[in-house]
């Protein structure tokens, strides 16, 4: 069975600090999103990635396809980036269709 | 540029009741879903489509039907609503090919509740 795990499952931290969050994976993927969810609100792609690592701003996303493992950073949260972060992931062997995990909580306090 | 519209976005239905949900995307892409997400399930793909008139099995397909009739238009209907069919449904579209290959654009989601 295919299966994505995230960690941790909740995450509180202050304005200012430095974010990580984990996705690992099963098997060989052929992409990974990064996706966020403020409260209540419609789900955002913030980054795909199949390898290496990009940036957007304060978020960093890093994959390592050897070890099936990416993670998500943040850095000098600050309290608009509370929201629930998903790892999506589209195995080689799922035409298509993506796998996702069960999000981490985010909330970052003032 | 709209990208992924849903309609409707709220709807409340009795045990019984049908209804359908509709998804339209004007990126022209390819392929086309229906997720539904509960609370501490993450996102479950009920249906999808990779092209017009196609459609195929989630993992959790059943009491839901589908259609792709227009490659724009992805609808998601209950034939029988029951109460394990309350949820907040998204629909996401990607391209197959070009820069945006495999990013999923996704709606805004469709609050349904069945009494």
């Amino acid at each position: 069975k295919n299966e994505v795990e995230q960690s941790p499952q909740n995450l509180t931290a202050q304005e200012g600090e430095f974010i990580t969050i984990n996705c690992s994976y099963s098997v060989g993927i052929s992409a990974l999103h990064w996706l966020q969810q403020h409260p209540g609100g419609g789900i955002v792609s913030l980054f795909m990635l199949s390898s290496g690592k990009k940036k957007h701003g304060r978020l960093i996303a890093t994959i390592n396809i050897q070890e099936k493992h990416s993670s998500l950073h943040i850095t000098a949260s600050h309290p608009r980036d509370s929201a629930v972060y998903i790892c999506a992931v589209t195995f080689n062997t799922n035409a298509g269709k993506s796998t996702f995990g069960d999000g981490t909580t985010l909330t970052v306090k003032p | 540029n709209a990208g992924v519209t849903q309609t409707p976005k709220f709807r409340v239905l009795k045990t019984g009741q049908s209804m359908t949900l509709l998804c339209a995307q004007d990126m022209n892409h390819e392929y086309m879903y229906w997720y539904r997400q509960d609370p501490g399930m993450g996102l479950r793909l009920i249906h999808y489509s990779v092209g017009e008139g196609t459609t195929a099995k989630g993992e959790v397909p059943d009491g839901y039907n589908v259609s792709r009739l227009k490659k724009q238009n992805f609808l998601l209907g209950l034939e029988s609503a029951a109460p394990s069919q309350t949820s907040v449904y998204f629909c996401a579209s990607k391209p197959t090919g070009g820069s945006g290959a495999n990013v999923l654009t996704f709606g805004a989601g469709s609050r349904l509740t069945v009494l």
